[in-house]
């Protein structure tokens, strides 16, 4: 099986720019968590899509936000870029029912905000 | 107070040598305890996870879940260079769920 595949791999963008960010999951899987992780924070939680819902949010900005499809692809959005987003965001795909815990994480985007 | 708590090290052994990697969190409605593996430049891969109190083992892991006292613990026996990379402990609340909160990770290296 192919694991969880996001694109792209790498984005410079501006302050006040907006970013969109691309997460194919685990075929089968319906669920698709979003983290940032940078050096000083480390992993958070952004949101979670379930079913092209969204089922659980963190404690993000509203500037943040995301989608998920009727094929489980999810994206996730950024809006009016700041310097203190430049950050690796991973994607996750987890299984459904008693297994969802289980994340598998892609690769990530690696974001640059100058 | 932060959900998770976890020594960021870093943590320097020898190759060969017993490890432990340690988490203590706040939340006592947590029920999976996961523990994840990240290498430079990519991304978390989930190691192994434990479900309530106990222990489980895998190979040369073992993870610990004591929670009376919301202590989570994984030790890695003969450790080897390939095992140096950044361990990420996270709680999780229910199965049905996608949220997980992670510990700022323990960077690992192991010296042959």
């Amino acid at each position: 099986k192919a694991g969880v595949t996001q694109t792209p791999r790498y984005l410079i963008k501006t302050r006040g720019q907006q970013v969109t960010l691309s997460c194919s999951p685990i075929s089968g899987h319906r669920s698709v968590s979003w983290y940032q992780q940078t050096p000083g924070q480390g992993l958070q939680f952004l949101f979670e899509y379930f079913s092209e819902t969204q089922r659980n949010k963190g404690n993000f900005p509203g500037r943040f936000s995301g989608r998920q499809f009727s094929n489980s692809r999810s994206e996730m959005n950024v809006s009016t870029l700041e310097l203190g987003d430049s950050a690796l965001y991973l994607c996750a795909s987890g299984q459904t029912g008693e297994a969802s815990y289980e994340q598998y994480f892609g690769p990530g985007t690696r974001l640059t905000v100058t | 107070q932060k959900e998770v708590e976890q020594d960021p090290g870093p943590l320097s052994v020898p190759e060969g040598a017993i490890v432990s990697l340690n988490c203590t969190y706040s939340n006592s409605a947590f029920q999976y305890f996961m523990w994840y593996r990240q290498y430079s430049r990519k991304g978390p891969e989930l190691l192994m996870y434990t479900y309530s109190s106990g222990n489980k083992e895998d190979g040369r892991f073992t993870a610990q879940v004591d929670k009376s006292s919301k202590y989570i613990s994984l030790f890695i026996r003969d450790s080897q260079p390939s095992d140096s990379a950044t361990y990420l402990c996270a709680p999780g609340l229910t199965s049905n769920t996608g949220k997980l909160i992670f510990g700022q990770g323990t960077t690992l290296q192991v010296k042959p």
